[in-house]
C-alpha cells in the first residue's frame, strides 16, 4: 500500500518568504508527527497530532512555525518569514498510535533558505 | 526526560565482518526502543523495535538488537556486513509518560569496505 508522502521534496526559499510543507499520512493512521533533521544530525521532534488535535507542539522552535491537520488526515507545516537556520530536512511520520507504535516516515522535504 | 547516545558517529567494517552499532538510552520509565536506517535522500525505515517483550529483538536484513536494562543499552548487531548495509543508522526511544514522540540519537554512519 501507499506509504507516507510529502511535497514538495525540495524547496528553496529566499530569507523572509513563507513556505508550506505538506504531508499525506498512511490512510487510517491517527497519529502524525513532524520532525526537523539538520545536516548530519538525528531528527528532532517538532509537533504531534492525534486525529485533528495538536496534542504536543513543544518542539516548534519559534512562533514562526505553525502546523495544522484540520480533517485529521493531511497535515501542513508552515514556516513564516523563513531564516537561514530553518534550512533542514522536514520529516513527517504517521502511526496507528501509542508510544510503542511504529512510526512510518515519509521521504522528507529538504528546505534551503538563501 | 529521555535521551539517546550513539557512540561513534562513523563506523567502518569490512564486508563479511561483524557490525556493532552502540546505543545507550536514558529514560525515567520503561522505554520503547527503535532502530531506524536512513539511505541517502530517503526517509527513515524501521529495522526493529523493543516493546517490553523478548529482550533479543530480530529485525529486517539480518539485524538484531538486545535490550539490557542494567546497562541501559540497545546495541545493534549483524553477523556479516554486506555492501548494501552502508547507510546512516539511528537509535530512538519513546516513553509512555512523554507523549508518543521519538527522541533520536545523533546517528552512526556505517561504511562497508569491499
Amino acid at each position: 500500500g501507499a506509504g507516507v508522502s510529502q511535497s514538495p521534496r525540495y524547496k528553496v526559499a529566499k530569507r523572509g518568504q513563507d513556505v508550506a510543507l505538506r504531508c499525506d499520512p498512511i490512510s487510517g493512521h491517527v497519529s502524525l508527527f513532524w520532525y526537523q533533521q539538520a545536516l548530519g544530525q538525528g531528527p528532532e521532534f517538532l509537533t504531534y497530532f492525534q486525529n485533528e488535535a495538536q496534542l504536543d507542539k513543544s518542539g516548534l522552535p519559534s512562533d514562526r512555525f505553525f502546523a495544522e491537520r484540520p480533517e485529521g488526515s493531511v497535515s501542513t507545516l508552515k514556516i513564516q518569514r523563513t531564516q537561514q537556520e530553518d534550512s533542514a530536512v522536514y520529516l513527517c511520520a504517521s502511526s496507528l498510535g501509542g508510544a510503542s507504535g511504529t512510526q512510518y516516515f515519509g521521504p522528507g522535504t529538504r528546505l534551503t533558505v538563501l | 526526560a529521555q535521551s539517546v547516545t550513539q557512540l561513534g558517529s562513523h563506523v567502518s567494517v569490512s564486508e563479511g565482518a561483524l557490525v556493532l552499532l552502540r546505543c545507550n538510552y536514558s529514560s525515567s520509565v520503561p522505554p520503547y526502543l527503535f532502530w531506524y536506517v536512513q539511505y541517502p535522500n530517503q526517509g527513515l525505515q524501521l529495522l526493529l523495535k523493543y516493546t517490553s517483550a523478548a529482550t533479543l529483538v530480530k529485525g529486517i536484513n539480518g539485524f538484531e538488537a538486545e535490550f539490557k536494562k542494567s546497562e541501559t543499552s540497545f546495541h545493534l548487531t549483524k553477523p556479516s556486513a554486506h555492501m548494501s548495509d552502508a547507510a546512516e543508522y539511528f537509535c530512538a526511544v519513546s516513553a509512555s509518560n512523554a507523549g508518543n514522540m521519538l527522541t533520536f540519537g545523533g546517528g552512526t554512519r556505517l561504511m562497508v569496505k569491499p
